[in-house]
């Protein structure tokens, strides 16, 4: 199965840490998303790449969190000085252009 | 970026047909209609998408009304595996990639 893929799929950590999350995306597709769902809801944009660069930060991006794409392959988010606030399921998704994107499993996020 | 309204929840029986509706009254022009659909935990797949005609594939049907302020997702046959949330989405597609997710349907399925 060649699909996308987040590493690691769950995460703990305490208030003040540092983390950062892996997406593989699928591997022809040019663009990479990443999304943050908390409970109850549908997910949130986050940031979107087109092969290294990144085209569109939301606003929930604050200054803690980082995104990149240093080759046009994987890509990782790092959130600093992580906050109870930040946890959440993150998830990643690739597309080839603007077809369809296809997500992995996400990255569930549990800061204490 | 335009909205859509969904039920919060449905319930449907295993093998009977299941419509989802979806309002979007402020859509424009350039906006695609896309379905998504999210099984417990895990992460979205894509169902469906369509512009102004109907459209058919393997997983569903889109309806969608002439003035597409209103769409309609038809699973013909449910099945416990249809069990998700589903999303209905606008997507503008000159606005680049993003999916603007609201909080969908939770469709359960009955045996």
């Amino acid at each position: 199965d060649t699909g996308v893929s987040q590493n690691p799929r769950h995460k703990i950590t305490k208030r003040g840490q540092n983390v950062t999350f892996r997406c593989d995306p699928i591997s022809e597709h040019n663009r990479l998303y990443w999304y943050r769902q908390t409970l109850g809801q549908g997910p949130e944009f986050l940031t979107y790449f087109q092969n290294e660069a990144q085209l569109e930060k939301s606003r929930l991006l604050s200054d803690r969190f980082s995104a990149e794409r240093p080759k046009g392959s994987f890509s990782t988010l790092e959130i600093q000085r992580t906050e109870q606030g930040d946890s959440a399921m993150y998830l990643c998704a690739s597309s080839q252009g603007q077809s369809n994107q296809y997500f992995g499993p996400g990255t569930r996020l549990l800061v204490l | 970026d335009a909205k859509t309204t969904q039920p919060n929840s449905m319930e449907s029986n295993e093998e009977e047909p299941v419509h989802l509706p979806c309002n979007h009254s402020t859509i424009s022009g350039t906006d695609y209609i896309h379905w998504y659909r999210q099984l417990p935990s895990q992460g979205p797949e894509y169902v469906i998408h369509g512009l102004t005609s109907n459209v058919n594939n393997r997983m569903a049907s889109l309806a969608i009304a002439e003035d597409r302020k209103s769409s309609t997702l038809i699973l013909h046959r449910a099945t416990l595996r249809d069990a998700a949330v589903y999303y209905c989405i606008l997507r503008d597609w000159t606005q680049g990639g993003k999916l603007i997710f609201g909080q969908g349907t939770e469709l359960s399925v009955k045996p």
